[in-house]
């Protein structure tokens, strides 16, 4: 039962333009959420995170927002660089549990 | 470095044989998480060790697979009579009071 949604498995943006991946969740219980990048061959790095009582996280080019009555949150990227091509996981957790990923989402940022 | 470590980073392996896979937490991390990411697909948790309390097993797939956390430290996970199936890159991640994780690099498991 997968508990964390990334339905777009690949995704592609010019450089300078906005990326926005998005991922849903089902267990409204979850109160912590973040999202991580992974190059290949690389362990994922944390990015960002949110918890439940903000809808809104920025740092630099990275914002998180997160609608809890949709059971959405999303990752803007602007303005979007090569180099932030990578393939991106968005992961949620409840109080004193494990932490839930999505299947990721590959963003490719063309020059 | 003082980021997580996890050896060996590659292992070939035969079908049957058990293997162990090692991870080096940050030092303080009470928190301490495996993962197997095969390819193509995302990230499948197996086993959350947090402090003293009992760990989450709930993730592991089959009775082949166990781990163990000595204290607040090292982990090692167990795969027992490997199978094809197996073959994926296992990761390990630490973090403090379960917050932000901090992944190592993994380990890529190959079972011929």
């Amino acid at each position: 039962d997968q508990q964390v949604k990334q339905n777009s498995p690949s995704l592609s943006v010019q450089e300078g333009r906005i990326s926005i991946l998005n991922c849903d969740y089902t267990n409204s219980m979850f109160d912590y959420f973040l999202w991580y990048k992974k190059y290949p061959a690389e362990g994922p790095t944390f990015l960002i995170s949110i918890s439940s009582i903000k809808d809104k996280n920025e740092d630099g080019r990275f914002t998180v927002f997160l609608n809890k009555s949709a059971k959405h949150l999303s990752l803007h990227i602007v303005p979007s660089q090569p180099g932030d091509s990578a393939v991106y996981f968005c992961a949620a957790s409840a109080p004193g549990n494990q932490f839930y990923f999505g299947t990721g989402t590959s963003l490719t940022v063309i020059p | 470095g003082a980021g997580v470590s996890q050896s060996p980073s590659n292992k070939v392996t035969e079908k049957g044989k058990d293997v162990e896979l090692r991870c080096d937490p940050i030092s303080g991390h009470t928190a301490l998480y495996w993962y197997r990411q095969r390819l193509g697909q995302g990230l499948e948790f197996l086993i959350y060790f947090q402090g003293n309390s009992a760990p989450d097993k709930s993730g592991l797939p089959s009775d082949r697979f166990s781990a163990e956390r000595t204290g607040e430290s090292v982990s090692t996970l167990t795969i027992q009579r490997t199978q094809q199936e197996d073959s994926a890159v296992y990761l390990c991640a630490s973090s403090l009071l379960a917050v932000e994780q901090y992944f190592g690099p993994g380990t890529r498991l190959t079972v011929t």
